[in-house]
């Protein structure tokens, strides 16, 4: 057990919806990373959060928003939603900003289909 | 850009055999190298690392050997076992251009590995 917790593990919705998967980071992590993980792309980083300001955006579409809470669990929010963004979405934490080498605990992930 | 690529699975061997996973990077400068591996229906949980060339990354029988002069990080396995089958990845991490901004993490696509009993 990575010690990260993502919920829901498992997400069926229709094209056009709006969804929202939620990450509670390692206690004492102040770090969030996102990335989907799909099978023609392999894993993409989307977005970077550390104590609740953005570090680092990646292959994020604009349909797509993030956000840290003041408690430090993020939640990334997927709109407008297409068949392409059927996906494996994983959060991430660590310890500190993102500078350097540093080891990350990856949550078990979302898995979202979209019909 | 920066960029890995990972020889295509997937990789089916009988227990006890050796493994490689090839593994080579596109990257300026001087990145970190990583090697992931995610068991069925779990995140990814970091494997080994090695943080400048020639330096080796070690554990739990797995080793992979940080090799500038080729832009490699095979892992290698002298004797795998059934519990070792998983999809591993290969990454890299690297500062930022221009220097703003947070370290991220490249992975290649992955490898599936089976062991047979």
């Amino acid at each position: 057990d990575s010690g990260v917790t993502q919920t829901p593990k498992h997400l069926i919705t229709a094209t056009g919806q709006r969804v929202t998967l939620r990450c509670s980071p390692r206690s004492g992590d102040l770090s969030v990373y996102w990335y989907q993980q799909s099978l023609d792309q392999g894993l993409q980083f989307l977005i970077h959060y550390y104590n609740g300001e953005e570090r680092a955006k990646g292959n994020i579409l604009e349909r797509f928003s993030a956000q840290q809470f003041p408690d430090l669990h993020s939640e990334l929010n997927l709109s407008s939603l297409e068949l392409g963004d059927s996906a494996l979405y994983f959060c991430a934490s660590s310890v500190s900003s993102g500078q350097g080498v540093e080891k990350l605990f990856f949550g078990s992930g979302t898995q979202l289909s979209v019909l | 850009g920066n960029s890995v690529t990972q020889m295509e699975g997937p990789v089916t061997l009988s227990e006890e055999a050796f493994l490689t996973i090839n593994c080579t990077y596109t990257a300026t400068g001087y990145p970190s190298l990583f090697w992931y591996v995610q068991y069925p229906g779990e995140g990814l949980q970091l494997l080994l690392k090695a943080t400048k060339a020639d330096d080796k990354g070690s554990n739990k029988g797995f080793e992979a050997t940080y090799r500038k002069e080729t832009t490699s990080f095979h892992l290698e396995k002298g004797s795998v076992q059934v519990s070792d089958s998983a999809v591993y990845f290969c990454a890299l991490r690297k500062r930022p251009e221009g220097g703003a901004g947070s370290y991220q993490l490249t992975f290649g696509k992955g490898t599936k590995l089976s062991v047979i009993p």
